[in-house]
């Protein structure tokens, strides 16, 4: 079944610990982002890679990092995580950036909360 | 710059009845429209997508939507809705030569027995 995998699903911790969220997809698709989802404002990208060790900042990236050292894999980092972090969040993953927009597929979503 | 606005919050409807949920997108080219849907504690799914050719699309569950250049809009519609159909409905806009999505913030719709 296709599918993109995060976890955790759920993530309370404290400031300035890190943390990692892990994103994974089984399709082989190159192109993968980060959203986060809050109240009013709907879901911003935070960073995305369009292939293997090729990664850029989105509309949202500050505090936030990403590596992807494997096509299937995207994790996201908050190397000091705020409160200010605190949100919902969504890895995404499309076949490929060709500009042809074909359907993007989105994990089940973590959310996280930094007290 | 690329924007999608979706002027209803909060839509409540009882179950049978028709439903249309607007969006309005600021682009200046073509744009490739979606539709997502996010149901609770679910992450979105594709309802259905336009690129080009007919504007009058047909999605999952029912949902189609049409495509109006001249209004910059891409309203969601559904002739009866269902209970199971309360969720919270995305509209989006791809950016060009990227895989870029931009939301619009979202209608939450409620349905009634």
């Amino acid at each position: 079944e296709a599918q993109v995998t995060q976890n955790p699903r759920y993530l309370i911790t404290v400031t300035g610990k890190k943390l990692t969220v892990t994103c994974s997809q089984n399709m082989n698709h190159e192109y993968m982002s980060w959203y986060r989802q809050d109240p009013g404002l709907g879901l911003r990208q935070i960073y995305y890679s369009m292939n293997v060790e090729v990664t850029d900042k989105g509309d949202v990236p500050e505090g936030y990092k990403v590596s992807r050292k494997e096509k299937r894999n995207f994790p996201l980092i908050l190397e000091s995580p705020s409160p200010n972090q605190t949100s919902l969040y969504f890895c995404a993953s499309t076949r490929s950036s060709t500009g042809a927009n074909t359907e993007a597929f989105f994990g089940q979503g973590t959310r996280l909360t930094v007290v | 710059a690329q924007s999608v606005t979706q002027p209803d919050i909060h839509i409540t409807v009882s179950e049978g009845a028709s439903l249309e949920l607007r969006c309005n997108y600021s682009y200046g080219a073509t744009p490739y429209l979606f539709w997502y849907v996010q149901s609770p504690g679910q992450g979105l799914q594709l309802l259905l997508k336009y690129f080009s050719g007919d504007t009058l699309v047909q999605g999952i569950k029912g949902f189609e939507a049409e495509f109006k250049r001249s209004q910059s809009s891409f309203n969601l519609r559904k002739p009866s809705v269902h209970w199971s159909d309360a969720a919270e409905y995305f509209c989006a806009v791809g950016v060009y030569n990227t895989d870029k999505l931009i939301f619009g913030t979202g209608t939450r719709l409620q349905v009634f027995p």
